[in-house]
Protein backbone atom coordinates (compact mmCIF):
# COMPACT_ATOMS: atom_id res chain seq x y z
CA UNK A 1 0.00 0.00 0.00
CA UNK A 2 1.83 2.80 -1.06
CA UNK A 3 -0.58 5.31 1.02
CA UNK A 4 -1.95 7.45 -1.78
CA UNK A 5 -5.81 7.04 -2.16
CA UNK A 6 -7.81 7.52 -5.45
CA UNK A 7 -11.51 7.56 -6.09
CA UNK A 8 -13.43 5.88 -7.74
CA UNK A 9 -11.75 3.18 -9.06
CA UNK A 10 -13.87 2.79 -11.90
CA UNK A 11 -15.98 5.43 -13.58
CA UNK A 12 -18.19 4.74 -16.71
CA UNK A 13 -19.84 7.76 -18.57
CA UNK A 14 -20.75 9.05 -21.69
CA UNK A 15 -18.66 11.61 -23.91
CA UNK A 16 -19.81 15.11 -23.61
CA UNK A 17 -20.31 14.68 -19.46
CA UNK A 18 -17.90 15.84 -16.73
CA UNK A 19 -16.31 13.66 -14.37
CA UNK A 20 -14.03 14.64 -10.97
CA UNK A 21 -11.39 12.40 -9.88
CA UNK A 22 -10.76 12.75 -6.30
CA UNK A 23 -6.80 11.89 -4.68
CA UNK A 24 -5.51 11.85 -1.26
CA UNK A 25 -1.48 12.27 -1.11
CA UNK A 26 0.48 9.64 1.49
CA UNK A 27 0.13 11.61 4.80
CA UNK A 28 2.70 14.44 5.06
CA UNK A 29 3.47 14.86 1.07
CA UNK A 30 3.02 18.37 -0.29
CA UNK A 31 3.27 17.59 -3.89
CA UNK A 32 0.55 15.69 -6.25
CA UNK A 33 1.18 14.79 -9.49
CA UNK A 34 -1.48 13.46 -12.08
CA UNK A 35 -0.80 10.97 -15.06
CA UNK A 36 -2.76 9.49 -17.52
CA UNK A 37 -2.51 5.89 -18.84
CA UNK A 38 -3.42 4.76 -22.08
CA UNK A 39 -1.99 2.09 -24.57
CA UNK A 40 -0.90 3.85 -27.34
CA UNK A 41 0.32 7.27 -25.26
CA UNK A 42 1.55 5.44 -22.11
CA UNK A 43 2.36 7.07 -19.29
CA UNK A 44 1.99 11.10 -19.92
CA UNK A 45 2.18 13.56 -17.08
CA UNK A 46 -0.81 16.12 -16.89
CA UNK A 47 -0.18 18.84 -13.95
CA UNK A 48 1.34 18.86 -10.90
CA UNK A 49 0.84 20.77 -7.45
CA UNK A 50 2.76 21.50 -4.64
CA UNK A 51 1.08 22.69 -1.26
CA UNK A 52 -1.98 24.27 -3.12
CA UNK A 53 -0.04 26.03 -6.07
CA UNK A 54 0.25 24.47 -9.67
CA UNK A 55 3.70 24.13 -10.11
CA UNK A 56 4.07 21.84 -13.77
CA UNK A 57 1.97 21.66 -16.58
CA UNK A 58 2.29 18.94 -18.91
CA UNK A 59 0.19 17.45 -21.36
CA UNK A 60 -3.20 18.64 -20.11
CA UNK A 61 -6.00 19.47 -22.35
CA UNK A 62 -7.87 22.62 -21.87
CA UNK A 63 -11.34 20.38 -21.21
CA UNK A 64 -9.19 18.82 -17.97
CA UNK A 65 -8.16 21.33 -14.91
CA UNK A 66 -6.93 20.33 -11.66
CA UNK A 67 -6.86 21.67 -8.03
CA UNK A 68 -5.17 21.41 -4.93
CA UNK A 69 -7.01 22.13 -1.85
CA UNK A 70 -5.39 23.42 2.05
CA UNK A 71 -5.64 19.73 2.91
CA UNK A 72 -3.65 18.56 0.35
CA UNK A 73 -6.13 16.49 -1.26
CA UNK A 74 -6.14 16.96 -5.12
CA UNK A 75 -9.28 16.58 -7.96
CA UNK A 76 -9.09 16.12 -11.94
CA UNK A 77 -11.59 17.42 -13.10
CA UNK A 78 -11.93 16.55 -16.86
CA UNK A 79 -15.00 17.60 -18.91
CA UNK A 80 -16.90 17.25 -22.37
CA UNK A 81 -15.71 14.39 -22.54
CA UNK A 82 -14.45 12.34 -25.84
CA UNK A 83 -14.08 8.83 -26.36
CA UNK A 84 -10.31 9.08 -26.47
CA UNK A 85 -10.22 10.17 -22.86
CA UNK A 86 -10.42 6.36 -21.80
CA UNK A 87 -7.51 5.82 -19.78
CA UNK A 88 -6.22 4.92 -16.49
CA UNK A 89 -5.85 8.35 -14.52
CA UNK A 90 -3.12 8.13 -11.54
CA UNK A 91 -2.15 10.53 -8.57
CA UNK A 92 0.99 10.67 -7.22
CA UNK A 93 2.75 11.98 -4.37
CA UNK A 94 6.11 13.00 -3.22
CA UNK A 95 7.20 14.82 -0.37
CA UNK A 96 8.69 17.80 -1.52
CA UNK A 97 8.44 17.57 -5.65
CA UNK A 98 11.61 18.08 -6.08
CA UNK A 99 14.28 16.94 -8.21
CA UNK A 100 15.13 13.40 -7.66
CA UNK A 101 12.06 12.65 -5.17
CA UNK A 102 10.18 9.13 -6.10
CA UNK A 103 6.87 9.12 -6.57
CA UNK A 104 4.28 7.32 -5.09
CA UNK A 105 1.34 5.81 -7.09
CA UNK A 106 -2.38 5.26 -5.69
CA UNK A 107 -3.67 2.35 -7.86
CA UNK A 108 -5.44 4.52 -10.18
CA UNK A 109 -8.64 5.26 -11.66
CA UNK A 110 -10.06 3.55 -14.53
CA UNK A 111 -12.42 6.02 -16.74
CA UNK A 112 -14.97 4.71 -20.09
CA UNK A 113 -16.13 7.05 -21.52
CA UNK A 114 -19.42 5.19 -23.95
CA UNK B 1 15.47 16.97 -22.83
CA UNK B 2 15.60 14.03 -20.50
CA UNK B 3 14.12 10.76 -22.21
CA UNK B 4 14.26 7.25 -21.15
CA UNK B 5 13.93 3.95 -23.91
CA UNK B 6 13.04 0.83 -23.12
CA UNK B 7 14.16 -1.61 -25.28
CA UNK B 8 11.63 -4.58 -26.14
CA UNK B 9 8.22 -4.18 -24.96
CA UNK B 10 7.89 -7.67 -24.57
CA UNK B 11 9.99 -10.28 -22.87
CA UNK B 12 9.36 -13.82 -22.11
CA UNK B 13 11.39 -15.94 -20.06
CA UNK B 14 11.16 -19.40 -18.24
CA UNK B 15 10.99 -19.78 -14.13
CA UNK B 16 14.55 -19.96 -12.67
CA UNK B 17 16.27 -18.05 -16.08
CA UNK B 18 17.90 -14.64 -15.54
CA UNK B 19 15.42 -11.52 -16.52
CA UNK B 20 17.01 -8.91 -18.15
CA UNK B 21 15.04 -5.30 -18.83
CA UNK B 22 16.57 -2.99 -20.83
CA UNK B 23 16.58 1.01 -20.45
CA UNK B 24 18.78 3.51 -22.09
CA UNK B 25 18.30 7.20 -20.95
CA UNK B 26 19.30 10.72 -22.34
CA UNK B 27 20.02 13.62 -20.32
CA UNK B 28 22.70 16.40 -20.12
CA UNK B 29 23.00 16.56 -16.50
CA UNK B 30 23.44 13.06 -14.19
CA UNK B 31 20.48 11.40 -14.26
CA UNK B 32 17.77 10.27 -11.22
CA UNK B 33 16.84 7.46 -12.31
CA UNK B 34 13.67 4.75 -11.73
CA UNK B 35 11.89 1.33 -12.27
CA UNK B 36 8.64 0.87 -11.43
CA UNK B 37 6.65 -2.27 -11.60
CA UNK B 38 3.20 -2.29 -12.70
CA UNK B 39 1.13 -5.57 -11.80
CA UNK B 40 -2.28 -5.67 -13.39
CA UNK B 41 -5.04 -3.52 -11.83
CA UNK B 42 -2.92 -1.69 -9.63
CA UNK B 43 -1.02 1.36 -9.47
CA UNK B 44 2.76 1.77 -10.04
CA UNK B 45 5.73 0.60 -7.45
CA UNK B 46 8.75 1.44 -7.23
CA UNK B 47 10.90 -0.85 -7.36
CA UNK B 48 14.57 0.42 -7.11
CA UNK B 49 16.13 4.46 -7.52
CA UNK B 50 19.91 5.74 -8.69
CA UNK B 51 20.47 8.74 -7.40
CA UNK B 52 24.21 8.99 -7.05
CA UNK B 53 27.46 6.92 -5.50
CA UNK B 54 27.07 3.19 -6.33
CA UNK B 55 26.30 2.52 -9.65
CA UNK B 56 24.87 -0.91 -8.74
CA UNK B 57 21.46 -0.36 -7.02
CA UNK B 58 19.65 -3.04 -5.27
CA UNK B 59 15.77 -2.78 -4.94
CA UNK B 60 12.98 -4.83 -3.70
CA UNK B 61 11.71 -8.81 -4.76
CA UNK B 62 15.83 -9.80 -5.88
CA UNK B 63 15.87 -6.86 -8.46
CA UNK B 64 18.65 -5.10 -9.39
CA UNK B 65 20.32 -2.28 -11.94
CA UNK B 66 23.33 -1.27 -12.88
CA UNK B 67 23.88 2.55 -14.49
CA UNK B 68 26.67 2.39 -17.39
CA UNK B 69 27.78 6.25 -17.70
CA UNK B 70 29.05 5.05 -20.93
CA UNK B 71 26.42 3.36 -22.01
CA UNK B 72 23.97 5.67 -20.77
CA UNK B 73 21.97 2.28 -20.13
CA UNK B 74 20.48 1.22 -16.57
CA UNK B 75 19.13 -2.51 -16.87
CA UNK B 76 17.50 -4.18 -14.28
CA UNK B 77 17.88 -7.26 -13.62
CA UNK B 78 17.16 -10.58 -11.72
CA UNK B 79 19.45 -13.76 -11.24
CA UNK B 80 15.81 -16.23 -11.32
CA UNK B 81 12.44 -15.76 -12.50
CA UNK B 82 9.73 -15.97 -10.14
CA UNK B 83 6.06 -16.32 -11.49
CA UNK B 84 5.16 -13.63 -9.40
CA UNK B 85 7.38 -11.17 -11.42
CA UNK B 86 5.25 -11.13 -14.37
CA UNK B 87 4.16 -7.30 -14.83
CA UNK B 88 4.66 -4.35 -16.72
CA UNK B 89 8.15 -2.54 -15.81
CA UNK B 90 8.62 0.98 -16.44
CA UNK B 91 11.78 2.82 -16.49
CA UNK B 92 11.95 6.96 -15.56
CA UNK B 93 13.78 9.92 -15.18
CA UNK B 94 13.45 12.41 -13.01
CA UNK B 95 13.35 15.82 -15.22
CA UNK B 96 15.88 18.54 -13.90
CA UNK B 97 15.22 22.39 -13.93
CA UNK B 98 11.60 24.01 -13.63
CA UNK B 99 10.22 20.49 -13.98
CA UNK B 100 8.71 20.08 -10.64
CA UNK B 101 10.17 16.70 -9.92
CA UNK B 102 7.99 14.90 -12.56
CA UNK B 103 8.65 11.78 -13.93
CA UNK B 104 9.35 10.95 -17.79
CA UNK B 105 8.68 7.05 -18.22
CA UNK B 106 9.87 5.02 -20.99
CA UNK B 107 6.93 2.88 -23.13
CA UNK B 108 7.24 -0.20 -20.52
CA UNK B 109 8.56 -3.65 -21.18
CA UNK B 110 6.01 -6.75 -20.12
CA UNK B 111 7.81 -9.31 -18.40
CA UNK B 112 6.47 -12.98 -18.89
CA UNK B 113 7.43 -15.69 -16.73
CA UNK B 114 6.90 -19.45 -18.09
CA UNK B 115 6.40 -22.45 -15.81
Amino acid sequence: DSGVTQTPKHLITATGQRVTLRCSPRSGDLSVYWYQQSLDQGLQFLIQYYNGEERAKGNILERFSAQQFPDLHSELNLSSLELGDSALYFCASSPTGGYGSPLHFGNGTRLTVT
Amino acid sequence: AQSVTQLGSHVSVSEGALVLLRCNYSSSVPPYLFWYVQYPNQGLQLLLKYTTGATLVKGINGFEAEFKKSETSFHLTKPSAHMSDAAEYFCAVSAMGNQGGKLIFGQGTELSVKP
